[in-house]
């Protein structure tokens, strides 16, 4: 069974439409993350989520608006999409506290804006 | 702000050859580190996972190192197999995210 998996896994649109990326993990953690993953392959993290709650923004536009309906889900919507936008973007699931074991990430969703 | 440089950027080996990977951060003030492996086109598959309060890790042909007073991690690969080449990516543990390396391209020929 996946433990954190994307849908969908490409997503080739054009500029100006709205599209959304989903995020779901099945390990019983109460963190989620968005990454992005760009054209010169360097993962810089966007949101995080801790028990359904925004944690970190990391100055992204605010075109991008994440969504936790609850903690195994962490999506992910884009409006008037860019040319820039285009990179992987990767979901991430972590627990926290002091036992902290490390993040797992999702396969990855190659977003194309053409 | 933490910045995470890994050296080399690129690596090409002969099979067998054993390997250093080097990693380096600016604050010392980490959860842990992780080291990733990512292959072309896919996700990332975590190899090793070192506690702030740890100096090592082991897994099979892999060895990561952590010296936080110095700021550096190194992963070890013992014996390299072509299924190896991969990208090779560190990342630093703070408060809720990582903050990853630049990354070290991998390439072991048989």
């Amino acid at each position: 069974d996946t433990a954190v998996s994307q849908t969908p896994k490409y997503l080739v649109t054009q500029m100006g439409n709205d599209k959304s990326i989903k995020c779901e993990q099945n390990l019983g953690h109460d963190t989620m993350y968005w990454y992005k993953q760009d054209s010169k392959k360097f993962l810089k993290i966007m949101f995080s989520y801790n028990n359904k709650e925004l944690i970190i923004n990391e100055t992204v536009p605010n075109r991008f608006s994440p969504k936790s309906p609850d903690k195994a889900h962490l999506n992910l919507h884009i409006n008037s999409l860019e040319l820039g936008d285009s990179a992987v973007y990767f979901c991430a699931s972590s627990l926290s506290g002091q036992n902290f074991y490390g993040y797992t990430f999702g396969s990855g969703t190659r977003l194309t804006v053409v | 702000k933490q910045e995470v440089t890994q050296i080399p950027a690129a690596l090409s080996v002969p099979e067998g050859e054993n390997l250093v990977l080097n990693c380096s951060f600016t604050d010392s003030a980490i959860y842990n580190l992780q080291w990733f492996r990512q292959d072309p086109g896919k996700g990332l598959t975590s190899l090793l996972l070192i506690q702030s309060s740890q100096r090592e890790q082991t897994s099979g042909r892999l060895n990561a190192s952590l010296d936080k007073s110095s700021g550096r991690s190194t992963l070890y690969i013992a014996a390299s197999q072509p299924g190896d080449s991969a990208t090779y990516l560190c990342a630093t543990a703070g408060f809720q995210k990582l903050v990853f390396g630049t990354g070290t391209r991998l390439l072991v020929s048989p």
